[in-house]
């Protein structure tokens, strides 16, 4: 159980186009997901947190403008790059708390999405 | 603020042999839980083993145990008879609304 899919596993995008990554939890319900980014050999940087049915609370230092996160149900959470550049690149990961678990509850993890800009 | 300390970039063992991976972090919380994670190369990030802060008794899943020492607020990954399987990228992380990862400890298994 606690299936997480995210969606696409890579992306090959050019430079100014923008690029949606869907999270989905399969089956389970999930009132937040949080989006990490991680670059090679690095730790994962969490990048917001997006709640159903409100706005994203965004990590300092993180543009809310270029990463626009969606989180219209309790299975479904996008993140958007927009006008993605090469330094975009990245490793991007969601992940999710099922409805009703504690915060000490761990997270279920999608597979994780391999952004490359040209 | 929640932190979590890996001292660790990398580690190596030998196939069957042990290895203790560290992890020091610091809280404010009384209740919390510590996890550790694996990535392997496929980049899946998987739920390793967890210890929740308030039981004494270390927590152990198979061949992975951990020493947990609130007081020192230390908690180390024990992998027994280590097999190739387990090469990856290892983190440790502290519970809370979003976990905040460690940067990490890659091991590298050889035959």
């Amino acid at each position: 159980g606690a299936v997480v899919s995210q969606h696409p596993s890579r992306v090959i995008c050019k430079s100014g186009t923008s690029v949606k990554i869907e999270c989905r939890s399969l089956d389970f319900q999930a009132t937040t997901m949080f989006w990490y980014r991680q670059f090679p050999k690095q730790s994962l940087m969490l990048m917001a947190t997006s709640n159903e049915g409100s706005k994203a609370t965004y990590e300092q230092g993180v543009e809310k403008d270029k990463f626009l996160i969606n989180h219209a149900s309790l299975t479904l959470s996008t993140l958007t790059v927009t006008s993605a550049h090469p330094e975009d690149s990245s490793f991007y990961i969601c992940s999710a708390r099922a409805l009703g678990s504690r915060t000490n509850s761990p997270l279920h993890f999608g597979n994780g999405t391999r952004l490359t800009v040209t | 603020a929640q932190t979590v300390t890996q001292s660790q970039p990398e580690m190596s063992v030998q196939e069957a042999e042990t290895v203790t991976l560290s992890c020091t972090y610091d809280t404010s919380e009384s209740d919390y839980y510590l996890f550790w994670y694996k990535q392997p190369p496929s980049r899946q990030m998987i739920l390793v083993i967890r210890q929740e802060a308030y039981k004494q008794q270390n927590a152990t899943e198979n061949r992975f145990s951990v020493n947990f020492q609130k007081a020192a607020k230390s908690f180390s990954l024990k992998i027994s008879d280590s097999q190739l399987g387990d090469a990856a990228m290892y983190f440790c992380t502290l519970s809370g609304y979003a976990l905040n990862f460690g940067k990490g400890t890659s091991l590298l298994v050889t035959p």
